[in-house]
């Protein structure tokens, strides 16, 4: 079974700081891909980044970046330079085969981290 | 445009009542999902169409009948919908490359904020 887990229910920041949002997964699937989303208020799921499991460098863009750590099954987000409209929710989603649906797999999500970020 | 539309984006109703949530992308994409989701918790796939087909129905109940007219709409009909119900609903796209797509991102609408008494 394919199983993704965000340990940090909230996180705080100061405005500018460097943040890192958990992520764990478990899938007994050799390609996979993981991806954060932001959901603000507002509702809508903005995509934030992705890792495929066979990418040898850690996946970045802009202010975020994505520290993986295959073995450890490990995908943590890295925000850079907080800025006060990063307070949102996040996601951290995997995709594998195994886990059904169109598309080669079906998109499993954690279940969140709320950040804030502080002036 | 890297949009996905959803109307409306809030619907109050009845339990007796019938509605119909829309979506709409033009991106080209051959995949449209809904999801439910309740306050502060991930999204809860419902439905799939690929293709204009439905692909995946995740056992929701059948007061809950999406339909899929073209390549760029995707409705939800509600009927005698439960207070239990409210929540989110989130309409998504991919494109839907019918191979080992691990890497498709999920394009997200905003969602309507449903509420039924």
């Amino acid at each position: 079974a394919q199983k993704i887990t965000q340990t940090q229910p909230g996180m705080f920041v100061q405005e500018k700081e460097a943040v890192t949002l958990d992520c764990t997964y478990d899938t007994s699937d050799q390609s996979y891909g993981l991806f954060w989303y932001k959901q603000p208020s507002s509702g809508e799921m903005i995509f934030l980044i992705y890792q495929g499991s066979y990418d040898e460098q850690n996946a970045t863009e802009g202010r975020y970046s994505l520290n993986f750590q295959k073995a450890r099954k490990s995908a943590n987000l890295v925000i850079s330079a907080s800025q006060l409209g990063d307070s949102a929710m996040y996601f951290c989603a995997m995709k594998s085969p195994n886990a059904g649906g169109t598309s080669y797999g079906k998109l499993t999500f954690g279940q969140g981290t709320i950040l804030t970020v502080h002036p | 445009d890297t949009e996905v539309t959803q109307t409306p984006k809030h619907l109050v109703m009845g339990m007796t009542n019938k509605k119909s949530l829309k979506c709409e992308q033009h991106m080209g994409h051959r995949a449209m999902y809904w999801y439910k989701q309740k306050a502060k918790k991930p999204p809860e796939l419902m439905f799939v169409y690929s293709y204009e087909k439905l692909s995946i129905n995740e056992s929701v109940p059948s007061r809950f009948s999406p339909e899929c007219p073209n390549s760029s709409l995707l409705n939800l009909h509600l009927h005698a919908l439960q207070p239990e119900d409210s929540a989110l609903y989130l309409c998504a796209s991919s494109q839907d490359s019918r191979g080992p797509a691990t890497n498709e991102k999920l394009f997200f609408g905003s969602g309507t904020q449903l509420s039924v008494l």
